[in-house]
């Protein structure tokens, strides 16, 4: 198993450019999420589904959309990049929402940078 | 959920049992301890979790106070691989405002 796939690992982008951060999971999980991490905090989140066609927003999501059309795949785009939106970007899956005890799990992060 | 306050940082011996506190004195009787740890650059990764009883996986384990006001992840026999920052998550299991509340943790730096 593949686990969490991110895509791009690394990206620059200039203020106000737009792009899509690709994440996709092979374990059939009901539940995935996208959190941002900022140096020297923790990760937030950002937004979160608990299944296709369900999306909904997590504690910081000015400046990002989500979309969610298959189980596997749940891209986060960047509308009109600016610099606050530098960061670390790590997408998070686990089987579902609901039940008890499930543990995420963690793709390997996107680096961002917006000059 | 409940807030978690963790040391910023520690260090242990190579070799030598890794004690990590994590202070929840305001936790609910539904919300479970959740630890993760991130290694530099990479993802964070479960480790453990827990209710009320102490739990033991191949990975470590934690030990959760009769109170539930606190707790302490074990790594038995800590490597040098161990060196990562250490996530005490306290939240309902499927509900509420979702996602994971992450701190600042604890750095704990695994001495050779």
């Amino acid at each position: 198993n593949a686990g969490v796939t991110q895509t791009p690992k690394f990206q620059v982008l200039k203020t106000g450019q737009s792009m899509t951060l690709q994440c996709a999971q092979d374990m059939n999980h009901e539940y995935m999420s996208w959190y941002r991490q900022d140096p020297g905090m923790g990760l937030r989140l950002i937004h979160y589904s608990v299944g296709a066609g369900i999306t909904d927003q997590g504690e910081v999501p000015n400046g990002y959309n989500v979309s969610r059309s298959t189980t596997e795949d749940f891209p986060l785009r960047l509308l009109s990049a600016a610099p606050s939106q530098t960061s670390v970007y790590f997408c998070a899956s686990k089987r579902d929402r609901g039940s008890l005890n499930t543990e995420a799990f963690f793709g390997q992060g996107t680096r961002l940078t917006v000059v | 959920d409940a807030k978690t306050t963790q040391p910023p940082s520690m260090d242990c011996a190579e070799g030598r049992a890794a004690n990590l506190p994590c202070n929840h004195s305001t936790i609910s009787g539904n919300e479970y301890v959740y630890w993760y740890r991130q290694i530099h650059s990479q993802g964070p990764q479960y480790i453990i979790h827990g209710l009320k009883n102490n739990e033991t996986n191949e990975m470590a384990s934690l030990i959760i106070t009769e109170d539930r006001k606190s707790s302490t992840l074990i790594l038995p026999h800590a490597t040098l691989r161990d060196t990562a920052v250490y996530y005490c998550i306290v939240r309902v299991a499927g509900g509420g405002a979702d996602g994971l509340t992450f701190g600042k943790g604890t750095h704990l730096i695994i001495q050779p």
